[in-house]
């Protein structure tokens, strides 16, 4: 079964400065997506990036980019150049290419941003 | 496009009522999932639905709890008695589902139970 990973319960950073989330995921799959998913204290999930598994190149959005390693099973979430609009909880996500329309979620990250 | 649109946005009831929440998926979106999210176990998938037919439904978590789809623009969840331990917040979300798996799903703003 496909797991997802995020180590860090929390964290914090000075704002205009940079962040990286973490991770991890298992899976036997060669094929898949992966998202960092942001849900403010609206509550409202917002897609901030995704990954496609057999692109090498890291996906870039702005001030967010990721760091895909996948022989390490690793993904992580950079923030450059923090604003207190980033402050969130953040959730990493997967799912497989084909013939599955799930998307796994990892247990999400608190990013506290101090002023 | 209006986006994901959920209903009610906040409810508080008592135990052993019975709940409905509403989903209206954007237009075009040919899946349709529900999501609960709590303290305690995060983010799970309950059911989802293509083209308006349930897919997999072994998300949710026992016979008081249904879904359905009429029609492509409006789906509900009921639980039926609704528990304490019900209390969650309800996320629907839709997406095209493309072949290529791009399974970017967008959400709705989530309705927010509580069971007294």
């Amino acid at each position: 079964a496909q797991t997802v990973t995020q180590s860090q319960p929390e964290m914090s950073v000075q704002e205009a400065e940079t962040v990286t989330l973490s991770c991890t995921y298992d899976t036997s799959e060669s094929d898949y997506y992966l998202f960092w998913y942001k849900q403010p204290p609206s509550r409202q999930m917002i897609l901030v990036i995704r990954q496609e598994a057999y692109k090498q190149q890291n996906a870039t959005e702005n001030r967010f980019s990721v760091n895909f390693q996948k022989a390490a099973k690793s993904f992580s979430l950079k923030i450059s150049d923090s604003q207190l609009g980033d402050a969130a909880m953040y959730f990493c996500a997967y799912t497989v290419t084909f013939g599955n329309e799930k998307l796994t979620f990892g247990t999400g990250t608190r990013l506290t941003i101090i002023p | 496009d209006a986006g994901v649109i959920q209903s009610p946005r906040h409810e508080v009831t008592e135990m052993g009522q019975e709940v409905t929440l509403r989903c209206k998926p954007i237009s075009g979106h040919d899946y349709l999932f529900w999501y609960r999210q709590t303290m305690m176990r995060g983010l799970e998938l309950l059911i989802y639905f293509n083209n308006n037919v349930p897919i997999d439904d072994s998300g949710m978590p026992e016979d008081r709890f249904s879904a359905k789809m009429p029609n492509a623009s409006f789906s509900t969840l009921k639980i039926q008695p609704s528990e304490p331990r019900d209390s969650a917040v309800y996320f629907c979300a839709s997406s095209t589902g493309v072949p290529s798996g791009a399974n970017v799903l967008t959400f709705g703003a989530g309705s927010r139970l509580t069971v007294l």
